[in-house]
């Protein structure tokens, strides 16, 4: 099966400052990267997905990156601003696993003010 | 995402007590699945169901039990063979294959 480590496990950056966080699968069939934003007590919230089919994705001050052939893909958030304090969690989806999705152990992002 | 609805929001099991945590959405979505997460983890798949009257275990199934008898419903049962059922407890829903998931509010489940 699939198995996704996800690297740092805490974040801390000043408000303004970038902030990138990544992950690693282990499955080269994998074709689908998806991220989540997790407010405490909350539920996983999708903020960004990439295909494989794509190596870079942006949407604002979010944007994913993928590396096919190194098996790893990144989220990078630009301008950081202390409500994108949460935890993050990257997922990997092997093509032929009826959309299983396999998570890493998610980042604890603190912005500062 | 405000049509996956999780409930109870809080439950409390006795030991030796079976216990159903209730998933339904009204989006006509295809598969539903469920994860557990334990406080600073990663989410852990449970059970998963791509089609009305059929579900498969995912990684960590044993002591838990579904059911898919309609679409927009998929209730999890956590039995008294779940020796440590204290987590948080997250249902997820998706269109279709090529779609993302879309989760609950979650339940959290905690032993008396």
């Amino acid at each position: 099966g699939e198995n996704v480590e996800q690297h740092p496990s805490t974040l801390s950056v000043q408000e303004g400052d970038s902030a990138v966080i990544k992950c690693t699968y282990s499955d080269s069939a994998s074709n689908y990267f998806p991220w989540y934003k997790q407010e405490l007590g909350k539920r996983p919230q999708l903020i960004i997905d990439i295909r494989s089919n794509v190596g870079e994705k942006k949407d604002q001050r979010i944007a994913v990156t993928l590396n096919k052939t190194a098996k790893h893909f990144s989220l990078h958030i630009t301008e950081t601003q202390p409500e994108d304090s949460a935890v993050y969690f990257c997922a990997a989806r092997l093509n032929n696993a009826g959309n299983m999705l396999t998570f890493g152990g998610g980042t604890r992002l603190m912005v500062k003010p | 995402d405000g049509g996956i609805t999780q409930s109870p929001k809080y439950l409390f099991r006795k030991e030796g007590q079976n216990v159903t945590l209730s998933c339904e959405q009204n989006l006509n979505h295809d598969a539903m699945y469920w994860y557990r997460q334990d406080p600073g983890q990663g989410l852990r798949l449970i059970y998963y169901s791509q089609i009305v009257n059929d579900f498969q275990k995912g990684d960590i199934a044993e002591g838990y039990s579904v059911s898919r008898e309609k679409k927009e419903s998929f209730p999890l049962t956590v039995t008294s063979a779940q020796k440590n059922p204290t987590a948080f407890y997250l249902c997820a829903s998706r269109e279709y294959s090529n779609q993302p998931q879309h989760f609950g509010d979650g339940t959290r489940l905690s032993i008396l």
